[in-house]
């Protein structure tokens, strides 16, 4: 089945830019999601189709996705975005057509 | 505002059955998909599978074989049956709107089942 490789963890300062990716093959190809999950919470919607944010989520939180690589950026850092990011990609071809990444932990130092 | 919340047994024995129900507030579950995911204490997401309002239903492979998702349209919830659970079914269960392609949103605030005797 197609596998996401997230990095474990990304430490940023506050007040800087922050950027999780996430590896696939040709994952340029597909459309790709993001979630934040903070301790103890159910993880949220960030980001959706590559690069679009929900509504309520800043403008801060941005996506692309290109070739083998995604990514997640967060522009000025702030303590607050300290969680586990995830990536989850659609795999229409396979049985198991759900896929998320292992996770990445930001933290904000 | 679509809400969603899993209810169910905390605390299952190993062999046992492991039922939860998700019950969604403020849309109608006559649209959309519904998804069950889980989290091992510690550990990452797992997607379990997914129903549509008609009842077609996409899972996991590897769990495939003790799996039942259903929905009951009058009730507003659909459900997720795990049978023959041993303790590596033990994990945060999270229901969510979405299935088919599309994202995950709404999440349910989850449920810990554990697996013991």
């Amino acid at each position: 089945s197609y596998v996401l490789t997230q990095p474990p963890s990304v430490t940023v300062a506050p007040g800087k830019t922050a950027k999780i990716t996430c590896g696939g093959n040709n994952i340029g190809g597909k459309s790709i999601h993001w979630y934040q999950q903070k301790p103890g919470q159910a993880p949220m919607l960030v980001i959706y189709y590559d690069s679009d944010r929900p509504s309520g989520i800043p403008e801060r939180f941005s996506g692309s996705n290109s070739g083998n690589t995604a990514s997640l950026t967060i522009s000025r850092v702030e303590a607050g975005d300290e969680a586990d990011y995830y990536c989850q990609v659609w795999d229409r071809s396979s049985d198991h057509p759900v896929v998320f990444g292992g996770g990445t932990k930001l933290t904000v130092l | 505002q679509v809400q969603l919340q899993e209810s169910g047994p905390r605390l299952v024995k190993p062999s046992e059955t492991l039922s939860l129900t998700c019950t969604v507030s403020g849309d109608s579950i006559s649209s959309y998909f519904w998804t069950w995911i889980r989290q091992p204490p510690g550990k990452g997401l797992e997607w379990i599978g997914y129903i549509s309002y008609t009842g077609n239903t996409k899972y996991n492979p590897s769990l495939k074989s003790r799996l039942t998702i259903s929905v009951d349209k009058s009730k507003n919830h659909f459900s997720l049956n795990v049978t023959s659970v041993t303790a590596a079914d033990t994990a945060v269960y999270y229901c969510a709107r979405g299935g088919d392609t599309s994202w995950f949103d709404p999440w349910g605030q989850g449920v810990l089942v554990t697996v013991s005797s």
